[in-house]
């Protein structure tokens, strides 16, 4: 079945640091991949998104490459802020099917 | 409304009561998705409505579970005989359609905690 798989947390990192996250997944057909965030307090909101191969979704400094060759969809961030901590989520919509499966998270804390 | 909402924000039960969870969708939303989020664990996947319908029930954990969606807008997510295993963060989310760009919206969630 469908499934998505993305790295463990927490991960800690110093302000302006490189940020990647690693999300994979295993899917039929050709599906969409999302980045949800869970900020301190808040419901979860679309960061950024991709429908097809090579696609690159970004927003707010964030970017995913749809990388079907390798079924990944890492999200990275060139310089990451204190106000970037939060629970990342990797998340794949399957055509069809309509059902969004996501990962099971990645708490990034980021420290002044 | 302005965003997904749901109700209550917080509840508290004893094991065995059954509970009811709300979830209103943003007006005009076609599709509503139900998911459980336990203490540090991800987004697990419950029931998916396609207006009144749901063509996915696979998530369901157990017959004690139950969802139904009334006029394409308000669902109810019922647990029966609820026990300690249920306690969890219930998430709704609603999406224009389902399609393959579109977004989905959550709401902020009901805690339920089984005691």
């Amino acid at each position: 079945g469908n499934s998505v798989t993305q790295m463990e947390g927490p991960v800690t990192l110093s302000e302006e640091a490189f940020l990647t996250i690693n999300c994979t997944y295993t899917a039929t057909g050709y599906p969409s991949l999302f980045w949800y965030v869970q900020y301190p307090g808040e419901g979860l909101q679309l960061l950024l998104k991709a429908t097809k191969a090579d696609d690159k979704g970004s927003n707010k400094g964030f970017e995913a490459t749809y990388r079907k060759e390798t079924t990944s969809f890492h999200l990275e961030k060139g310089s990451v802020q204190v106000s970037d901590s939060a629970v990342y989520f990797c998340a794949l919509l399957s055509g069809g099917y309509n059902k969004l499966i996501f990962g099971a998270g990645t708490r990034l804390a980021v420290h002044p | 409304g302005a965003g997904v909402s749901q109700s209550p924000s917080n509840k508290v039960t004893e094991k065995g009561k059954d509970v009811e969870l709300r979830c209103d969708p943003i007006s005009g939303h076609t599709a509503l998705y139900w998911y459980r989020q336990s203490l540090g664990q991800g987004l697990e996947f419950l029931i998916y409505f396609q207006g009144n319908s749901a063509p996915d029930k696979s998530g369901l954990p157990s017959d004690r579970f139950s969802a139904e969606r009334t006029g394409g807008s308000v669902s109810t997510l019922t647990i029966q005989r609820t026990q300690q295993e249920d306690s969890a963060v219930y998430l709704c989310a609603s999406s224009l359609f389902g399609g393959r760009a579109t977004e989905a919206f959550f709401g902020q969630g009901t805690r339920l905690t089984v005691v």
